[in-house]
């Protein structure tokens, strides 16, 4: 069966800071995978998503970035973090067979 | 821009009320339309999902329905547990083959009271 992990699952960090979020996906191949931010009062946001290795497609301009080096990893990083950048930040993976998204737990990250 | 609305924001009833959910998209071409559950802090669960072509989908005491020219879904859920208590949202993926996004609603705040 499928597995999502995201780590880590809770980041407290200064403004100005770097970020990296990691994501992998366990029981599958050649998935598509997307970031996701859900910030109170503003919904589910996509941020970016991935059809393949090192190929990253961007929805939001902002001080983020993703990248894919292996097929079932995806990390989201940024150089410097700004206090709008706090939210609950979530993986996913498309089944390609049934067209349905799966989500990983999530990471909390609170940027003070 | 594809826009998802969902009505009401939050709804309580007691134990083992009926309730529908409804969900709104502003463009009715769509691929398909899918219902999540997120429980507090935690990611999504996938629970149905209706393909344009269809009226609705069951699975055990939920029950989805797609009305794809009035840009209309509900979720119906029957006989209402405590352990229904979640955030619900609905998303569509727009039509096109290479387009593999899906836009959110912000989600109705289900609390079903003992």
């Amino acid at each position: 069966s499928q597995t999502i992990h995201q780590w880590p699952a809770t980041l407290v960090q200064p403004v100005g800071s770097p970020l990296s979020l990691e994501c992998t996906v366990e029981g599958t191949s050649n998935p598509n995978l997307y970031w996701y931010r859900q910030a109170a009062g503003r919904g589910l946001q996509l941020l970016f998503y991935s059809v393949g290795i090192g190929q990253i497609s961007s929805e939001v301009p902002q001080n983020l970035s993703a990248s894919r080096p292996q097929d079932r990893q995806f990390i989201l990083s940024s150089k410097k973090l700004l206090l709008s950048d706090s939210g609950f930040y979530l993986c996913a993976w498309r089944d390609r067979t049934y067209d349905t998204q799966y989500f990983g737990p999530g990471t909390r990250l609170t940027v003070l | 821009k594809q826009e998802v609305t969902q009505i009401p924001a939050a709804l309580s009833v007691p134990e083992g009320e009926n309730l529908v959910l409804n969900c709104s998209f502003t463009d009715s071409a769509i691929y398909n339309l899918q219902w999540f559950r997120q429980d507090p802090g935690k990611g999504l669960t996938s629970l149905l999902l209706i393909q344009s072509s269809q009226r609705e989908q069951t699975s055990g005491r939920l029950n989805a329905s797609l009305d794809k020219s009035s840009g209309r879904s509900t979720l119906y859920i029957a006989a209402s547990q405590p352990g229904d208590s979640a955030t619900y949202l609905c998303a569509v993926r727009g039509s096109g083959g290479s387009n593999y996004k899906l836009t959110f609603g912000k989600g109705t705040l289900l609390t079903v009271n003992p």
